[in-house]
């Protein structure tokens, strides 16, 4: 099981916007990253702490955080967005132990 | 440029050992944490293990403290992953990663990843 939940998979037409939640209760004490994968590739850090976007991520990546819910929106969805997304976030045992969401599956129709 | 090569993976029988290796270069190796992740077939991403940057102080997956072992060789930039009493359950492809800080869980830059198998 995970400690931070995620939506299994989700949809987004073309262009249209979508926004990937995240829910736990380490972020009530520490902010979400998110990440991207693509079938056969490794993760890539889309967007970290702070919502900072890191250097070659398009603008229409954006994060927030609420309470204990990091969102991850993409607005303007394009067909190379689709992949899978990964928060992950420190626990908040204070041992610095890591912890990572199930995962969201996006498909771009 | 940042590079992360991994190494080690391989097809192993149930109790066996195996040591992953993970060659970085590209930025200043001692100066950032370094983790493990790895990722079972067609499953999600399980964090296994940090390190800081001069290896004195290591953390782990509380499922997997005993068995797994995180190190680094600082003089020849390398991260070592020690796996122990491996089963099949263990089977999934591991990725080493570069901490944007020391340490933390910002994961920068991510190798390609190295499999390991474990058959019962």
């Amino acid at each position: 099981s995970y400690e931070l939940t995620q939506d299994p998979a989700m949809s987004v037409a073309l262009g249209q916007t979508v926004r990937i939640t995240c829910q736990g209760d380490s972020l009530r004490g520490y902010y979400a990253n998110w990440y991207q994968q693509k079938p056969g590739q490794a993760p890539v850090l889309v967007m970290s702490v702070g919502n900072r976007r890191p250097s070659g991520i398009p603008d229409r990546f954006s994060g927030s955080e609420s309470g204990d819910t990091a969102s991850l929106t993409i607005t303007g969805a394009q067909a190379e967005d689709e992949a899978a997304y990964y928060c992950n976030s420190r626990d908040n045992s204070g041992n610095h132990r890591v912890v990572f969401g199930g995962g969201t599956r996006l498909t771009v129709l | 440029e940042v590079r992360l090569l991994e190494s080690g993976g391989a097809l192993v029988q149930s109790g066996q050992s195996l040591r992953l290796s993970c060659a970085a270069s590209g930025f200043t190796f001692a100066a950032y944490g370094m983790t493990w992740v790895r990722q079972p077939p067609g499953q999600g991403l399980q964090w296994v293990a940090g390190i800081s940057g001069s290896g004195y102080s290591s953390y782990y997956d509380d499922s997997l403290r005993g068995r797994f072992t995180i190190s680094r060789d600082n003089s020849n930039n390398v991260l070592f992953l020690q796996l122990t009493s491996l089963t099949a359950e263990d089977t999934a492809v591991y990725f080493c990663a570069k901490d944007s800080q020391n340490p933390g869980y910002i994961y920068d830059s991510w190798g390609q990843g190295t499999l390991v198998t474990v058959s019962s």
